[in-house]
């Protein structure tokens, strides 16, 4: 059990582009969120898949945010058109069947946009 | 909504000290509380929880108690040590269906000194 990788773990842009993360879950983990943390803040709820459907979205995941996790493995998280407000740390994480919430967290990837 | 308020940081104490961060929180039903610990440069790991009302979570000498009455969970440690130094998280994941998506605090930053 190599535990949840993500990937890039650094990203600079520039404001316009379009970017895409990669999570590794844990294998047997069914369920798969993404969090975004600022500065000074702790991690805020973006989106969460049971397996391969993403059954909630953050009201914080505006139109240029998608995410996927086809075939219940990786997932994705693409911003398309990028801003300077994107900039933030992007986090999965991906928790078993039960207990109820015990998550467990990649390193997250630095999404720096310029 | 669900919501965690924890004391603000930095705080900064000399080895062998005792800690307490306190947390507490707002939600609908009955939450499943948590702290997470950031140490620097790493991931977010589950430090301990509590799932019920008056359940105490333990580990690596930390401990915290779920108080339903003042709606809380402080962490408490009776001695710190220089590796302690990290970020602290209260959470909370509340009934949600199948999401047990997690609500954080702002985080406390806790620096100890030989």
């Amino acid at each position: 059990d190599t535990g949840v990788s993500q990937d890039p773990r650094h990203k600079i842009t520039k404001r316009g582009q379009n970017v895409t993360f990669r999570c590794d879950p844990i294998s047997e983990h069914n369920r798969l969120y993404w969090y975004r943390q600022t500065l000074g803040q702790g991690p805020e709820f973006l989106t969460y898949f049971q397996n391969e459907a993403q059954l909630e979205k953050s009201r914080l995941l505006s139109d240029r945010f998608s995410a996927e996790r086809p075939k219940g493995s990786f997932s994705t998280l693409e911003i398309q058109r990028t801003e300077q407000g994107d900039s933030a740390m992007y986090l999965c994480a991906s928790s078993p069947q039960a207990p109820r919430g015990e998550a467990f967290f990649g390193q997250g990837t630095r999404l720096t946009v310029v | 909504g669900n919501s965690v308020t924890q004391m603000e940081g930095p705080v900064t104490l000399s080895e062998e000290a005792f800690l307490t961060i306190n947390c507490t929180y707002t939600a609908t039903g009955y939450p499943s509380l948590f702290w997470y610990v950031q140490y620097p440069g790493e991931g977010l790991q589950l430090l301990l929880k509590a799932t019920k009302a008056d359940d105490k979570g333990s580990n690596k000498g930390f401990e915290a108690t779920y108080r339903k009455e003042t709606t809380s969970f402080h962490l408490e440690k009776g001695s710190v040590q220089v590796s302690d130094s990290a970020v602290y998280f209260c959470a909370l994941s509340a009934d949600g269906g199948s999401n047990y998506k997690l609500t954080f605090g702002k985080g406390t930053l806790l620096t100890v000194n030989p």
